[in-house]
């Protein structure tokens, strides 16, 4: 099945520095979505790209869509100690409609004050 | 903002019990999901549902688990006979198209 791998698996950083994660496919991908999670909560949308080498941003995130359409990476900048959580992509499986998302493993953030 | 509310946030249930959780997605949205997430894990598609049918399922999603909307706002996920291995927090998920899905904040289930 589908597969998504994402690094690093996870980051310390301190506060006002910029992070960057990445998540890669073996296979296509026609939607990237970057979500974040915080303990005990739902995943929360951040970010949507649709078209192969989109460039998005949503405040301090900024998201692109890789041109090969099997990667995505995800940058933040200026960390803020909110930031903590854990970022997941994911994407709906291009084989089948019905919006089944397929979620990497996630990156773990930490941001020391 | 509209979100996708769910009920109970926490449920204890005994091994081979029923469990129902509850969910009411964005109203104008179309395509309604579960996905679980078993502790430390990645979250995991189980079921989606659109025009009042399911549309695909996955390999977790067996004759153990059932779907209904039973009206025009709740989306419910039926267990018939929980196992110690369904304890994990559910996500119930909505969205208007079907390539992004907005979360609600989860029920954890806890099969003991």
């Amino acid at each position: 099945g589908q597969q998504l791998n994402q690094s690093p698996q996870s980051m310390f950083i301190q506060e006002g520095e910029d992070v960057s994660m990445n998540c890669t496919s073996s296979s296509i991908f026609n939607t990237w979505l970057w979500y974040k999670q915080d303990p005990g909560e739902g995943p929360v949308l951040l970010i949507a790209l649709y078209k192969a080498g989109e460039l998005t941003s949503n405040g301090r995130l900024t998201a692109q869509f890789g041109i090969t359409r099997k990667d995505s990476f995800l940058n933040i900048s200026a960390s803020i100690p909110s930031d903590v959580g854990i970022y997941f992509c994911a994407g709906p499986n291009p084989d089948t409609s019905y919006g089944k998302l397929t979620f990497g493993q996630g990156t773990i953030l930490t941001v020391h004050p | 903002e509209p979100e996708v509310t769910q009920t109970p946030s926490h449920q204890v249930t005994q091994m081979g019990q029923e469990v129902i959780l509850r969910c009411v997605p964005i109203s104008n949205h179309l395509y309604f999901y579960w996905y679980r997430q078993i502790l430390g894990q990645k979250v995991e598609f189980l079921v989606s549902f659109y025009n009042n049918e399911i549309s695909e399922k996955s390999e977790i999603f067996d004759d153990q688990f059932s779907v209904e909307r039973p009206d025009g706002s709740n989306f419910t996920l039926k267990i018939r006979s929980t196992k110690l291995e369904d304890s994990a927090m559910y996500f119930c998920a909505s969205g208007q198209g079907d390539t992004e899905a907005f979360f609600g904040q989860g029920t954890r289930l806890t099969v003991v």
